[in-house]
């Protein structure tokens, strides 16, 4: 079983609707990020999370919000869809006092029209 | 912040063809990844070198971090080779600053 799951893996939308991405991990870490892809890009950070209890923007947050429900899980949720949302989506994951490599989730395509 | 600039771009190469893709940063990092990304959209880690030289079967990387430039070679390519090579840093000690890849195509 893959280390990083994220569900959906795609997902079609409309504008105006809300939506929530899931992401979680077998892997033990405590720190857990959301990136977006758009064509031609590298990933840029939505929001991360340091533990239970810290999560923190991240350069591109405006219109998501999270949820870190347990070490494990970590959801992105997008209030109001709009179509420059769409975007490829991954989670990601570390571990505290590692060497500091992260880990990536399959990645979920959404698009919203 | 960071700046990430991978070279080239594009890339097209016949199989069996080696080739080396350039990644260079405008500061001191603390972690630098290789990533590769199939067409599928998938992120495959290559490798974790934020120093020195690694190798993975046909792939190797080689980081001068007082130089600030990481290099990823790959011999004798494989049309599976293809998709976009992605080179990140560990800049602010939460997140990767990722470069905007590298396009690699292997033909047959």
């Amino acid at each position: 079983d893959a280390d990083v799951t994220q569900t959906p893996r795609n997902r079609i939308t409309k504008t105006g609707k809300r939506i929530m991405l899931e992401c979680s991990q077998t892997k033990g870490h405590d720190r857990m990020y959301w990136y977006r892809q758009d064509p031609g890009l590298g990933l840029r950070l939505i929001y991360y999370s340091f533990d239970v209890k810290d999560i923190n923007k991240g350069e591109i947050s405006d219109g998501y919000s999270v949820s870190r429900q347990a070490q494990a899980k970590f959801s992105l949720s997008l209030e109001s869809a709009i179509p420059n949302q769409t975007a490829l989506y991954f989670c990601a994951t570390r571990l505290a006092g590692g060497n500091n490599e992260q880990f990536f989730g399959p990645g979920t395509r959404l698009t919203v029209l | 912040g960071i700046q990430v600039e991978q070279s080239p771009p594009d890339l097209i190469l016949q199989e069996g063809a080696n080739s080396t893709l350039r990644c260079n940063f405008s500061d001191s990092v603390n972690n630098l990844q290789w990533f590769h990304q199939n067409p599928w959209g998938q992120l495959i880690n290559l490798f974790y070198i934020p120093s020195g030289t690694k190798q993975n079967g046909r792939l190797s990387a080689t980081t001068v971090a007082t130089e600030r430039y990481s290099l990823l070679y790959i011999s004798s390519s494989q049309t599976t080779d293809s998709g976009v090579y992605f080179c990140a840093v560990l800049y602010s000690g939460y997140a990767l600053n990722f470069g905007k890849g590298t396009s690699l195509l292997v033909t047959p």
